[in-house]
């Protein structure tokens, strides 16, 4: 069962505008969230986290919301850079169950100079 | 400092064999998780070591096995091996249980013929 789900495999984004990327979960119990990027032949790096006390964590160009009530996460990146272009992965886990991340399949953004 | 590092970085075996992976911790680091990263997927939890022993398991069947050693590295073992089994296997450390950031390794490619 897909418990993270990241329904578009691909983004196209002009450099210098607004990348969106989405997540959607399914467990309620899940209460800590982040996002990862892989640049191929590389493992995941994390880039930002939120946990569910929150609704909105910035970190420089790069800042995530939090919709509890729709279980919804969103990556947004202001402004897109060409250096952006990687694979994102959403990842979600839950407090009782800290240890075990449940990933999403990937949405590879592409910023086009 | 040396980041987190699995060897080997490919890797073909026949079906039924068995398979052995390992990963070195980034330094300072006590907790391996592993993950299993199959074609246009998202990684998916395998089994985390903390202290020498098994403290979480995700949905693998028995055939997937693991150790850690005293000085934090670890090895993945998979028997009797399908198909299936084919994938990225990825290693991620950590510095303690609960702490929810985790760095990876560039992971091995298994392909099972």
């Amino acid at each position: 069962d897909q418990q993270v789900k990241q329904n578009s495999p691909s983004l196209s984004v002009q450099e210098g505008r607004i990348s969106i990327l989405n997540c959607d979960y399914t467990n309620s119990m899940f209460d800590y969230f982040l996002w990862y990027k892989k640049y191929p032949a590389e493992g995941p790096t994390f880039l930002i986290s939120i946990s569910s006390i929150k609704d909105k964590n910035e970190d420089g160009r790069f800042t995530v919301f939090l919709n509890k009530s729709a279980k919804h996460l969103s990556l947004h990146i202001v402004p897109s850079q060409p250096g952006d272009s990687a694979v994102y992965f959403c990842a979600a886990s839950a407090r009782e169950d800290f240890n075990k991340f449940y990933f999403g399949s990937g949405t590879k953004l592409n910023v086009k100079p | 400092d040396a980041g987190v590092t699995q060897s080997p970085t490919h890797l073909i075996k026949t079906r039924g064999q068995q398979v052995t992976l390992r990963c070195s911790p980034k330094s300072g680091h006590d907790t391996v998780s592993w993950y299993q990263q199959a074609l246009g997927q998202g990684p998916q939890f395998i089994f985390q070591y903390y202290e020498e022993e098994e403290r979480q398991r995700g949905n693998f069947p028995d055939r997937f096995s693991g150790h850690q050693f005293p000085n934090y590295s670890s090895e993945l073992n998979v028997n009797a091996l399908l198909l299936g089994d084919s994938a990225l296997y990825l290693c991620a450390s950590s510095m303690g249980q609960g702490n929810y950031e985790q760095y990876f390794g560039p992971g091995t490619r298994l392909t099972v013929t």
